[in-house]
């Protein structure tokens, strides 16, 4: 099983902000920063969101992170078709020694 | 551009071993970690192991503890990962990631 907890879907209309959630423990989150990936249908997993809330070149200013405490969140504003996709969060968890992935969630645009 | 390009991938019986090779190229190779993340087949991610610049650290998933071993040649610039004793649970596209942030296309491992 995933040490980090992510609601399995999300779903909003075009154009409305959906919000993802990533749970984890004082192990990982609690002391590590957080990335959030995307991983669009058939294809390689792409890096979203790196240490908590940095957007890499090239991905919209309509993606934004943040981490609290032993949570993180990834918002997708202005929600466009292209942004169906299944999104992990991810982070070094300190007792495992190890990277550790969320559960994922999957974002339908209705 | 950075790129990352897996192979070796293939089918394999239960007990078998199988060798991935990532050809790194367009970064200084020799100063990154490198990981290996695996997904099965309609699932999710899952790290396999990673390794850092000058094979002095390295770190690996229980379940594949003491059968599998992440390597680098960095005069060749190639990262690879040796699977031996392969069970039906370890099949998946791997992954070849570079400092958590570059990934390849992924090379599929059939155990069966």
């Amino acid at each position: 099983q995933s040490v980090l907890t992510q609601p399995p879907s999300a779903s909003e209309t075009p154009g409305q902000r959906v919000t993802i959630s990533c749970s984890g423990s004082s192990s990982n989150i609690g002391r590590n920063n957080v990335n959030w990936y995307q991983q669009l249908p058939g294809t390689a997993p792409k890096l979203l969101i790196s240490s908590n809330n940095q957007r890499p070149s090239g991905v919209p200013d309509r993606f934004s992170g943040s981490r609290s405490g032993t949570s993180a969140s990834l918002a997708i504003s202005g929600l466009q078709s292209e942004d169906e996709a299944d999104y992990y969060c991810a982070t070094w968890d300190d007792s495992l020694s190890g990277y550790v992935f969320g559960t994922g969630t999957k974002v339908t645009v209705l | 551009d950075v790129q990352l390009v897996e192979s070796g991938g293939g089918l394999v019986q239960p007990g078998g071993s199988l060798r991935l090779s990532c050809a790194a190229s367009g970064f200084t190779f020799s100063r990154d970690w490198m990981s290996w993340v695996r997904q099965a087949p309609g699932m999710g991610l899952e790290w396999v192991a990673n390794i850092n610049h000058d094979e002095s650290q390295k770190h690996y998933r229980d379940s594949v503890k003491g059968r599998f071993t992440v390597s680098r040649d960095n005069a060749k610039n190639f990262l690879y990962l040796q699977m031996n004793s392969l069970r039906v649970e370890d099949t998946a596209v791997y992954y070849c990631v570079r400092e958590w942030g570059y990934w390849g296309r992924g090379s599929l491992v059939t155990v069966s």
